[in-house]
């Protein structure tokens, strides 16, 4: 198993640019999860999606979009990219989203975009 | 949403020493768990503890449900387990999303 993959690893964009940072977990995990983590910070969340073709906000959404067409793949989008949108992105899956005593999220090793 | 406090903020440890580290949040909490975040960003699952003790190797876990807070203890540290820990908390009024506390930077010195 891969586990959970994210690309690109960094990215540079200006401000006004847009992208789409891609993440692919192989685990059949039911929920995914998208987080930013500014310097010395914990993580926020910004999407959720308990299945395929179900998203939520969670924390930051703003600036912000997503899709869920299939179980494995959970792409961010931004649009016309601003400097507080300079982060480290993660993306995360879990089987059950915390009901079960064995469910744990699992992340991926991040994505560092910088918007200058 | 339900506030974690994690405290200390920074702890440096020498290698073989042992710690604390504390995790107050405000609400009940249906699901709490323990991250470590490495130096180079990867971010590990400790444990899954709404409640309970739990022991893995050198780490174990405690968290009181009642008194709203958990405590992770590190024994014999090394140096590989010098990195950012963070406790992240949910209920199921919020569909067990995790909210983050701020982190612990722990530095163990050889």
């Amino acid at each position: 198993n891969a586990g959970v993959t994210q690309t690109p690893k960094f990215r540079i964009l200006k401000i006004g640019q847009s992208m789409t940072l891609q993440c692919t977990q192989d685990m059949n995990h039911n929920y995914m999860y998208w987080y930013r983590q500014d310097p010395g910070m914990g993580l926020k969340l910004i999407y959720y999606s308990v299945g395929a073709g179900i998203t939520d906000k969670g924390e930051v959404p703003n600036g912000y979009n997503v899709s869920r067409s299939t179980t494995e793949d959970f792409p961010l989008r931004l649009e016309l990219a601003a400097p507080s949108q300079t982060s480290v992105y993660f993306c995360a899956s879990s089987w059950s989203g915390g009901f079960e005593s064995t469910d744990t999220q699992y992340f991926g090793p991040g994505t560092r975009l910088t918007v200058l | 949403g339900i506030q974690v406090e994690q405290s200390p903020p920074d702890l440096i440890l020498q290698e073989g020493a042992n710690s604390t580290l504390r995790c107050n949040f405000s609400d009940s909490v249906n699901n709490l768990q323990w991250f470590h975040q490495n130096p180079w960003g990867q971010l590990i699952n400790l444990f899954y503890i709404p409640s309970g003790t739990k022991q893995n190797g050198r780490l174990s876990a405690t968290t009181v449900a009642t008194e709203r807070y958990s405590l992770l203890y590190i024994s014999s540290s090394q140096t590989t387990d010098s990195g950012v820990y963070f406790c992240a908390v949910g209920d199921r009024s919020n569909d067990y999303k995790l909210s983050f506390g701020a982190g612990t930077t722990v530095t163990v010195r050889a």
